[in-house]
């Protein structure tokens, strides 16, 4: 959809283990995002990307950790997951019109 | 805190009626107000959007109403179709990040 891509689309992971979400996009946008929705709650930014390397904390950073190392890949860890972050994650790249974003990955951790 | 609070938090409307949903903000930089429909499964996608210099924006059968000095507003979708079910998510941004609101699960009732 509009060039961006998650990865995977589902995935069950045990508590206690690490896991890595990939964002990809084709369009060169310098800013991208991480939020996961749950019901009641909407959408809530984790973190966000204004550039290769350059990174910043949403408003539920915690236990979450991000990476950019090419402008095209934005990758979310759980560095060790917990049932509490059992959620649908999406990724949206800024195109200057708005927010794109991708089709999800539904993660449950059992 | 919410920054953008958002209601009613479902909806049912019967075929042909008119779907209301109102947000409310206050942050005055907010410079810009879209709105997303999401249908299960998929990530949410623009649907229509306004900026604080017009009161109104009309695209098809969805208008936006926006208030300024009363920091509000609001998504009327005329002549509800079952197509139109789906979740609506308002929205408001000043600068490259955008703050969501919880989200409106519209059934419309054929």
């Amino acid at each position: 959809d509009a060039g961006i891509t998650q990865s995977p689309r589902h995935k069950v992971t045990e508590t206690g283990t690490p896991v890595t979400l990939r964002c990809h996009q084709t369009e060169n946008h310098r800013y991208m995002y991480w939020y996961r929705q749950d019901p009641g709650h909407g959408l809530r930014l984790i973190h966000y990307s204004y550039g290769v390397k350059d990174t910043d904390k949403g408003e539920v950073s915690d236990g979450y950790s991000v990476s950019r190392s090419k402008t095209e890949d934005f990758l979310l860890t759980l560095e060790s997951a917990t049932s509490s972050q059992t959620s649908v994650y999406f990724c949206a790249i800024n195109t200057g019109f708005g927010y794109t974003f991708g089709s999800g990955t539904r993660l449950t951790v059992v | 805190q919410q920054q953008v609070k958002q209601s009613p938090q479902s909806l049912i409307v019967q075929k042909g009626g008119i779907s209301i949903i109102n947000c409310a903000y206050e942050n005055t930089a907010f410079d810009y107000f879209p709105w997303y429909q999401q249908f299960p499964g998929k990530g949410p996608a623009l649907l229509i959007a306004i900026r604080p210099d017009v009161s109104e924006k009309k695209e098809g059968r969805f208008t936006i109403s926006f208030n300024k000095s009363a920091k509000q507003f609001s998504l009327h979708i005329m002549d509800s179709q079952p197509g139109d079910s789906a979740t609506y998510f308002c929205a408001a941004s000043t600068g490259n990040q955008f703050y969501f609101g919880t989200g409106t699960s519209l059934t419309v009732i054929p």
